[in-house]
């Protein structure tokens, strides 16, 4: 089945600094994998999504880098900012379709 | 655009009660899932639905039902309420076809939530 871990339940990072999210997974069939965040009271948002063969994909302030090898993946977030608070959740997709896998989840704590 | 909106957004019943939850999916969304998140996890897959038929479901037991109406809202429906039904139920919309990520995944529109307290 799939299990999908992360790293650290909590990160604390100073407004400004970068931060970076791992994620472990274990089905190395995935075919995509997705970054959610969720804020307070609020439902899951789209982040970004890299396909399984690549291994870096940038978007704006947000770079994911994946890992095949040792089934990793990482969300780095550029000049963190207070807004960027939130539970953040890697998801692969195994198959297509609209069944993500999530693990329990990151919280990012900005501090000013 | 108007998002996908759910109701109620908070709710309490008692164990062995029943309880239906809606979602209006975003505006041409055809397709529907549902998530449980319990307190302080990730959410799990409950099901999925698309023209109105279940095509998809997780690790669930048969009274976690649910419908999708021919303008693609959905219900999820739970009888015979146990504690650990307790959780946030997420609706999801997409259009497969249509709404993916730069890279190609389905991207899901998720609303913000049903609340369910079971006593």
């Amino acid at each position: 089945g799939e299990s999908v871990g992360l790293h650290l339940p909590t990160l604390s990072v100073q407004e400004g600094d970068n931060s970076i999210i791992n994620c472990a997974y274990s089905n190395s069939a995935s075919d995509y994998f997705i970054w959610y965040k969720q804020e307070s009271g609020k439902g899951p948002q789209f982040i970004i999504d890299i396909r399984s063969n690549m291994d870096k994909r940038q978007g704006q302030r947000v770079t994911v880098l994946l890992n095949k090898t040792v089934k990793h993946l990482s969300l780095q977030i550029a000049a963190t900012q207070p807004g960027d608070s939130a539970v953040y959740f890697c998801a692969p997709i195994t198959g297509g379709g609209n069944k993500l896998t999530f693990g329990t989840g990151t919280q990012l704590k900005v501090e000013l | 655009e108007t998002g996908v909106t759910q109701s109620p957004t908070h709710l309490i019943k008692t164990r062995g009660q029943q309880v239906t939850l809606r979602c209006s999916s975003q505006s041409g969304h055809n397709t529907v899932s549902w998530y449980q998140q319990a307190l302080g996890q990730g959410p799990q897959f409950i099901f999925q639905y698309y023209r109105e038929e279940e095509n998809g479901r997780g690790n669930f037991p048969p009274r976690f039902s649910g419908l999708q109406f021919p303008n693609y809202s959905s219900e999820l429906n739970v009888n015979a309420l146990e504690l650990d039904d307790s959780a946030l139920y997420l609706c999801a919309s997409s259009h497969p076809g249509r709404d993916r990520g730069a890279s190609g995944a389905n991207v899901l529109t998720f609303g913000a939530g049903s609340r369910l307290t079971v006593l």
